[in-house]
């Protein structure tokens, strides 16, 4: 399996302007996360997904922060309009819903704001 | 609210000491508890879960043990070699299928 897989590996855009992060789970992981990580607040959940459902989406910071997930194998994490303070590194992570199972990453978009 | 913390945020020893690397957890009713690796620039790499009924658990030089009702968790690493520099973080799953996070232990093993 190719793991988690996310893109774009960066990102750097103007302020203002509208941001996608997209996330592919692993095949057959039916619960998806959405995790911000800064240096200040360390990583932060911001959403999460079981079989495509929006379980919790009370770590999005702003409205500005939309997420969705379409189908079993993707995942969008929308910010519209794009602040600096948004710069960060955003991870999708993925695993089997049950409370015994491992969550996996992906390797992260590093997003800038400028 | 759950509150994971790791002391101490950094760590620097010679290689071939072993690493011992501690996790703190506020509410005990947990459902288990994962212990992650990330290099420089990269994502998070799963090491170890322990179940909530699971004293320790094991894989190759690492060891993790859990004592939930103190609300910790140790992670051993035998024997450090430099290319276990990077920062390790534990999260705990509680109700809800959450999983909170750490501030991670950023390691240095000096060749």
């Amino acid at each position: 399996d190719a793991g988690v897989i996310q893109s774009p590996r960066h990102e750097v855009t103007e302020m203002g302007q509208e941001v996608t992060l997209r996330c592919k789970p692993i095949s057959g992981h039916n619960s998806l996360f959405w995790y911000r990580q800064t240096m200040m607040r360390g990583l932060e959940l911001l959403i999460y997904f079981n079989n495509n459902v929006p379980i919790d989406d009370s770590g999005m910071p702003e409205d500005r922060f939309s997420a969705k997930m379409p189908n079993a194998s993707f995942s969008t994490l929308k910010i519209q309009p794009s602040e600096p303070r948004d710069s960060a590194v955003y991870f999708c992570a993925s695993r089997r819903q049950g409370a015994y199972t491992e969550a996996f990453f992906g390797q992260g978009t590093r997003l800038t704001v400028v | 609210k759950q509150e994971v913390t790791q002391i101490p945020a950094a760590l620097s020893v010679p290689e071939g000491e072993n690493l011992v690397l501690n996790c703190s957890f506020t509410d005990s009713a947990i459902y288990n508890l994962q212990w992650f690796r990330q290099d420089p620039g990269k994502g998070l790499t799963s090491l170890l879960l322990i179940q909530s009924s699971q004293r320790e658990q094991t894989s190759g030089r690492l060891n993790a043990s859990l004592d939930k009702s103190s609300g910790r968790s140790t992670l051993y690493i035998a024997a450090s070699q430099p290319g276990d520099s990077a920062t390790y973080l534990c999260a705990v799953e509680a109700a809800g299928n959450k999983l909170t996070f750490g501030g991670g232990t950023r390691v240095l093993v000096k060749p």
